[in-house]
């Protein structure tokens, strides 16, 4: 079957760096998303890999191997408005989303 | 400003009402989904339609029914025979089949049953 395993909750500091991560398991693969997600509002696009390899955008950064099913999904310089709610979503070969649970990442001062 | 926008924010429904969700996008795109999404787990598709005037059932169709007459618009009606129709829905538009299909989501609305 399909599915897509990431972390529950994580807590980290205001100014550190925290990494979120994802396993997923499909059939035939057509990328890796990450969409973050603040409590009762609407997912918002963060990243999309396809290829091996780690993709920087400004404080966060997306890392893909696909031999090995596995994603993460890096923040640094954390800051308060980063809590939320974090999405990992694969395409499968018939170009459907597969998604996480989500990661409900806490930021403390 | 392109978007999308979904009507109501909240909703209460009594036991064997239907009720109807809004969802209305003016991105351009081609394909529009709803997706349900509960505590502690993963979105979960409803339906989806890639073109005007056809659908597909997505994962837990069972208890919905959609509308596709124009491209803007992708209504979501909850019937009486969804079991558990409390939570909250979320509509998305996307460009389509492709691996780059970035999703837009709407506000989302909450349906409660009483």
């Amino acid at each position: 079957g399909q599915n897509i395993d990431q972390p529950t909750e994580m807590t980290a500091t205001e100014g550190a760096i925290v990494q979120i991560n994802c396993t997923y398991q499909t059939s035939g693969f057509n990328g890796l998303f990450w969409y973050q997600q603040h409590a009762g509002e609407a997912p918002t696009f963060l990243s999309y890999n396809v290829l091996d390899g780690l993709e920087e955008k400004g404080r966060f950064s997306s890392f893909l191997s696909r031999s090995k099913g596995y994603s993460y999904l890096l923040l640094k310089e954390l800051q308060m408005k980063d809590s939320a709610s974090y999405l990992c979503a694969a395409m499968d070969s018939n170009y459907q989303l597969i998604w996480g649970a989500g990661t409900k990442l806490i930021i403390k001062p | 400003d392109g978007g999308i926008t979904q009507s109501p924010k909240y909703l209460f429904r009594k036991e064997g009402q239907n009720v109807t969700l809004s969802c209305e996008q003016n991105l351009n795109h081609d394909a529009m989904y709803w997706y349900r999404q509960d505590p502690g787990q993963g979105l979960r598709l409803i339906y989806y339609s890639q073109i005007v005037n056809d659908f597909q059932k997505g994962d837990i169709a069972e208890g919905y029914s959609v509308s596709r007459e124009k491209k803007e618009s992708f209504p979501l009606t909850v019937t009486s025979a969804q079991k558990n129709p409390t939570a909250f829905y979320l509509c998305a538009s996307g460009p389509g089949d492709s691996g780059a299909n970035v999703l837009t989501f709407g506000a989302g609305s909450r349906l409660t049953v009483l």
